[in-house]
């Protein structure tokens, strides 16, 4: 399977504990999205990177959420302190963007978060 | 602020008939729009992606306008399948020194036999 694959794809845990996903991204896609999805709302965008490089971060991502990306190819998102508000579907998804062009974005299967 | 606008929230409609979903939008500079489709519990795929020029796209059943003019897009699905129901997303994407993409609510699509 070449395309954008997430793990975990399901994670329940109690409130206060600290959780990591992480993402793969198709190999040759230079950036990397991390989004965050609420039921019956569109994805959020929390932060992206262009390559190893952390470009944007959202004013959603806060202080208990870190993303890195260290060798420029997969992804982790780490959330400390769990809170009830953090369950969610996080998405990832990856593009190439070349000389400025924008490239299709291709998302992962998500990795869905309960906090109990 | 810039922003995407989805409707209806939701539909249900019979399977083998049409329907056209609505996006209307503010942001600006445009660069380009696109309709993703996702199904419950799944990531978002692509559907078609259409820049300034263009005012029409398909791709199978799905047929996607754009009038850059009125910044509206619409979503034709013709001969609806169970396998349609979904949640459609609009997505626009501005060039302001960069890309950034803002996603619309979605329309939630119920195909009934």
């Amino acid at each position: 399977d070449t395309g954008v694959s997430q793990d975990p794809r399901h994670k329940i845990t109690k409130r206060g504990q600290n959780v990591t996903f992480r993402c793969d991204p198709i190999s040759e896609h230079n950036r990397l999205y991390w989004y965050r999805q609420t039921l019956g709302q569109g994805p959020e965008f929390l932060t992206y990177f262009q390559n190893e490089a952390q470009l944007e971060k959202s004013r959603l991502l806060s202080d208990r959420f870190s993303a890195e990306r260290p060798k420029g190819s997969f992804s982790t998102l780490e959330i400390q302190r769990t809170e009830q508000g953090d369950s969610a579907m996080y998405l990832c998804a990856s593009s190439l963007d070349l000389s400025g062009a924008e490239g299709e974005l291709f998302f992962g299967e998500g990795s869905r978060l309960t906090v109990l | 602020k810039n922003q995407v606008e989805q409707s209806p929230q939701s539909l249900i409609i019979l399977e083998g008939k049409n329907c056209t979903l609505q996006c209307n939008y503010t942001v600006s500079p445009f660069s380009n729009l696109r309709w993703y489709k996702q199904d419950t519990g799944r990531g978002p795929v692509s559907l078609t992606i259409m820049t300034f020029s263009e005012n029409t796209k398909s791709n199978g059943r799905y047929t996607a306008t754009l009038d850059a003019d009125t910044k509206q897009s619409s979503l034709h699905i013709t001969a609806s399948q169970l396998s349609d129901s979904a949640s459609y997303i609009c997505v626009v994407s501005e060039f302001l020194g960069g890309f950034k993409t803002i996603f619309g609510a979605g329309t939630r699509l119920f195909v009934k036999a």
